[in-house]
């Protein structure tokens, strides 16, 4: 069965750094999306992704965040300079028009020190 | 702004118990209604999707409901087994011109099976 995948699982990072967190949405999705779970706390919305630009944003997703598609299979979300509140599960999602149920991946675990 | 609420926050029933999970949210105008599985530290399964023309949905034990006019969903789950011990998630979906929108959750239920 199709799957998207996420990578890696979990990082540790400094505040300050740089983040790139890796998903390989299911082939043939044509929506793309990341969200957050903050430990303890709900799945939020972060960005939508169509047609090669971002379709909508919430108020979470602010300058330091940008989303990517670089080659046909990739799409990456990267944090330009991660704070400690950044910590949480980072799922990518995926979605088409004819079975439009959004299949979820295992989730980035990232932990800010 | 779409508020999706969940309750009970969580339950423990004995094994082999018919069970109810409420879902509720303040903005009928949905395109779709989508129940997720979550273990601890893991990813989301989706259960079962419901499109807004749909009043349920049925796969194996499980059995999804909806009423749009009144904001409620609901997933029974019968004859309960410790295997279903997780959290369960409600999510809405609004489809906009622009095509499938995000995602809007609830909190969710963390169910415990006991054996």
């Amino acid at each position: 069965e199709p799957e998207v995948t996420q990578t890696p699982s979990h990082q540790v990072t400094q505040m300050g750094q740089e983040v790139i967190l890796r998903c390989v949405p299911i082939s043939n999705h044509l929506y793309f999306y990341w969200y957050r779970q903050i430990l303890g706390q709900k799945v939020e919305f972060l960005v939508s992704f169509y047609n090669n630009e971002i379709s909508e944003k919430s108020e979470i997703f602010d300058d330091q965040f940008s989303v990517e598609r670089p080659d046909g299979s990739n799409f990456t979300l990267k944090i330009r300079s991660t704070k400690l509140e950044d910590s949480a599960m980072y799922f990518c999602a995926s979605s088409d028009f004819v079975t439009p149920a959004a299949f979820f991946g295992q989730g980035t675990r990232l932990t800010v020190v | 702004k779409q508020e999706v609420t969940q309750i009970p926050a969580a339950l423990s029933v004995p094994e082999g118990e018919n069970l109810v999970l409420n879902c509720s949210f303040t903005d009928s105008a949905i395109y779709n209604l989508q129940w997720f599985r979550q273990d601890p530290g893991k990813g989301l399964t989706s259960l079962l999707l419901i499109q807004s023309s749909q009043r349920e949905q049925t796969s194996g034990r499980l059995n999804a409901s909806l009423d749009k006019s009144s904001g409620r969903s609901t997933l029974y789950i019968a004859a309960s087994q410790p295997g279903d011990s997780a959290t369960y998630l409600c999510a809405t979906r609004k489809l906009t011109q622009g095509g499938s929108e995000k995602l809007v959750f609830g909190k969710g239920t963390k169910l415990t099976v006991n054996p």
